[in-house]
């Protein structure tokens, strides 16, 4: 079974520019997330699909962060423009739901993010 | 609101000696707590978690934690470890109800495991 695929793993920009990362999750899992993870911190989480619906996107700085998610499966998440703060790992993980799931994420290698 | 604290961000240890990483939370309501672990040049994966039920969960690999709801605390430990257990380890929580998923993380404790 395929693992949750993020791309691209590495991206190096000027800052005001504009960058966007892909995520495809594991085949079935109707939850997606998208976390932050800052140098020496654990990841903190952006913003919660379940399906193609954002069900939480209260840690998603909306001024210059957007996430979609067509069609319930891949997404992308987007900032423009870029600042030197947002260097960064960029998260993304899946999960099968609730029940006894609950709290299991799948998690992709990460896409980090350089801003100069 | 929840929060998680790793006491140790470093923790070096020889092959074959037992560990403990150190986790405790601060929570106004009920939670379920995770052990993930990160290995080098690898995403994140779950260890263990607490649910309900015994309060002491095991992995497959040797690794243990205790949930201590008087002490709110889910230290994770392993008597013997090897050098492939050199990875950082993450503990989680996640609250009960609506939230439930979303995971609040801690700093993290690095393991050096030393031949």
């Amino acid at each position: 079974e395929a693992g949750v695929v993020q791309s691209p793993r590495y991206k190096i920009i000027e800052k005001k520019q504009p960058v966007a990362f892909w995520c495809n999750p594991i085949s079935g899992h109707n939850t997606l997330y998208w976390y932050l993870q800052n140098l020496g911190q654990g990841p903190e989480l952006l913003i919660r699909y379940e399906n193609e619906e954002a069900v939480d996107d209260s840690q998603l700085p909306k001024d210059r962060f957007s996430a979609e998610r067509l069609k319930g499966v891949d997404s992308t998440l987007k900032i423009q423009p870029a600042e030197l703060g947002d260097s960064a790992v960029y998260l993304c993980a899946s999960s099968p739901g609730q029940g006894e799931a609950v709290g299991e994420l799948f998690f992709g290698e990460g896409s980090r993010l350089t801003v100069l | 609101a929840q929060s998680v604290t790793q006491l140790d961000s470093q923790v070096p240890v020889f092959e074959e000696a037992p560990v403990e990483l150190r986790c405790n939370y601060s929570s106004s309501v009920s939670v379920y707590l995770f052990w993930y672990v990160q290995y080098p040049n690898q995403g994140l994966q779950l260890l263990l978690k607490y649910l309900s039920g015994s309060t002491l969960v095991k992995s497959i690999n040797g690794f243990e934690a205790e949930f201590n709801k008087s002490q709110t605390s889910f230290h994770l430990r392993k008597p013997s470890v090897h050098i492939s257990d050199t990875a950082e380890y993450f503990c989680a929580v996640s609250p009960y109800g609506g939230s439930q998923g979303n995971l609040i993380f801690g700093k993290g404790t690095k393991l050096s495991v030393k031949p």
